[in-house]
């Protein structure tokens, strides 16, 4: 089946940096989607990017389906900002299931 | 956007009962809902697809008879942990995607069980 890689684990930040997520998949994709999971486990739709860019507000996401990989920009992080960053993607065909990676866990302090 | 929810948020059942979860899509319908668990710290790991008025398709290693799916509706998918033990505790989570649209998955927000 598909794998999806994320890098990397784990991030640490000061408030008012910048970083880059990066999500690997291994075999081409219908659907790609990127997801902040809350404190409560709630999962917030970011971006829904099976190819090209995307912006909204401080977070951008970019998708090359050739290269099979997609990166997710955050500028000047905020403390809300904390919490785990999953990419998940559409396996064989679209409407199936979304896999996912094991997440970037990002921690912003003041 | 699409809202997904779930019931209970949270549940604490002893061990040896049955624990049903609900999920609904409220704005949208969705022939298929899918069914997530999650174990601390760890990712999403997909349980079943669950299909409006047909048997659910269970991943590998998944118990089908202990973790019945129910698709009664375009709106509805229930799934019943049966003789639930302390290793079926754990984060559960549905995602619905809109039948009108083939794009982005929504998610519940979990239900949170543990078996004592």
């Amino acid at each position: 089946g598909i794998q999806v890689e994320q890098s990397p684990p784990d991030l640490i930040l000061q408030e008012g940096a910048n970083s880059t997520l990066r999500c690997n998949f291994s075999d081409s994709v219908n659907n790609l989607q990127w997801f902040h999971q809350n404190p409560w486990g709630q999962l917030i739709n970011l971006f829904y990017i099976p190819s090209g860019t995307k912006q909204n507000g401080r977070l951008s996401a970019t998708t090359v389906a050739t290269e099979r990989y997609s990166l997710l920009y955050i500028s000047s992080s905020q403390t809300t900002d904390s919490g785990v960053y999953f990419c998940a993607v559409e396996r064989d065909q679209a409407g199936t299931a979304l896999i996912f990676g094991k997440g970037t866990t990002l921690s912003v302090s003041s | 956007g699409a809202v997904v929810s779930q019931h209970p948020s949270r549940v604490i059942c002893k061990s040896g009962t049955s624990v049903k979860i609900e999920c609904r899509s409220l704005d949208f319908q969705a022939t298929t809902m899918f069914w997530y668990r999650q174990f601390p710290k760890q990712s999403l790991m997909l349980m079943a697809t669950s299909n409006e008025g047909s048997k659910a398709t269970y991943e590998q290693g998944v118990e089908k008879d202990k973790f019945l799916i129910n698709h009664a509706s375009l709106t509805l998918s229930t799934l019943t942990v049966t003789s639930a033990h302390p290793e079926d505790s754990s984060f559960y989570i549905c995602s619905a995607r809109d039948s009108d649209r083939v794009d982005e998955q929504y998610f519940g927000p979990g239900t949170r069980l543990t078996v004592t």
